[in-house]
């Protein structure tokens, strides 16, 4: 079983358009991260959940908004996408302090 | 602004011999570094650990050493063997005394073990 899974894996749009990826996690965890892993393939992290309370949110524009409908799920919403925001998303999970473990990634190309 | 920095964006090494991977950082308020491994089209996973109160971490062939006065550490593979083949990423926390905390990453090294 996948511990930490995340759909779709790939998705391509046209710009302005509203999209949503989502992510669930089997490890009982409490916290959920989303990173993005842009052109220049840093990876910098976007959201952090622990408990449905938004920890971290790292500059990220407003237009990108997560969603944690329980502690096993946090869902990223992406409004009005732009060509920028072309990039690998993922999905990750830990318990606070402690090893942070990943999705697969969900590669999102904006056209 | 970087704070993880891994300098060689690629290492080639043959099978059987010694990988060392290293990273810098900036941060002195990282106290918790780790290595992640990440095939193509995959998500990173996690490799080994080290605490800011160690040197030295070994894990099977894996083994991760701290050097906190240069901000250094670096990982070695031995024997490399070619499913080694990766990107390796360097990351570090800080301790920020409570919340959720997450990684920064470094760039990434890919590594080719070569037959």
């Amino acid at each position: 079983d996948t511990a930490v899974s995340q759909t779709p894996k790939y998705l391509v749009t046209q710009m302005g358009n509203d999209k949503s990826i989502k992510c669930e996690q089997n490890l009982g965890h409490d916290t959920m991260y989303w990173y993005k892993q842009d052109s220049k393939k840093f990876l910098k992290i976007m959201f952090s959940y622990n408990n449905k309370e938004l920890i971290i949110n790292e500059t990220v524009p407003n237009r990108f908004s997560p969603k944690s409908p329980d502690k096993a799920h946090l869902n990223l919403h992406i409004n009005s996408l732009e060509l920028g925001d072309s990039a690998v998303y993922f999905c990750a999970s830990s318990h606070p302090g402690n090893t942070i473990y990943f999705g697969e990634g969900s590669w999102l190309t904006v056209v | 602004d970087q704070q993880v920095k891994q300098n060689s964006p690629s290492l080639s090494v043959q099978e059987g011999r010694i990988s060392i991977l290293n990273c810098d950082y900036t941060n002195s308020m990282f106290d918790y570094f780790l290595w992640y491994k990440k095939y193509p089209a995959e998500g990173p996973t996690f490799l080994i650990s080290i605490s800011s109160i160690k040197d030295k971490n070994e894990d099977g062939r894996f083994t991760v050493f701290l050097n906190k006065s240069a901000k250094h550490l670096s990982l070695h593979i031995v024997p490399s063997q070619p499913g080694d083949s990766a990107v390796y990423f360097c990351a570090a926390r800080e301790r920020s005394g409570g919340g959720a905390d997450g990684l920064t990453f470094g760039k990434g090294t890919h590594l080719i073990i070569q037959p």
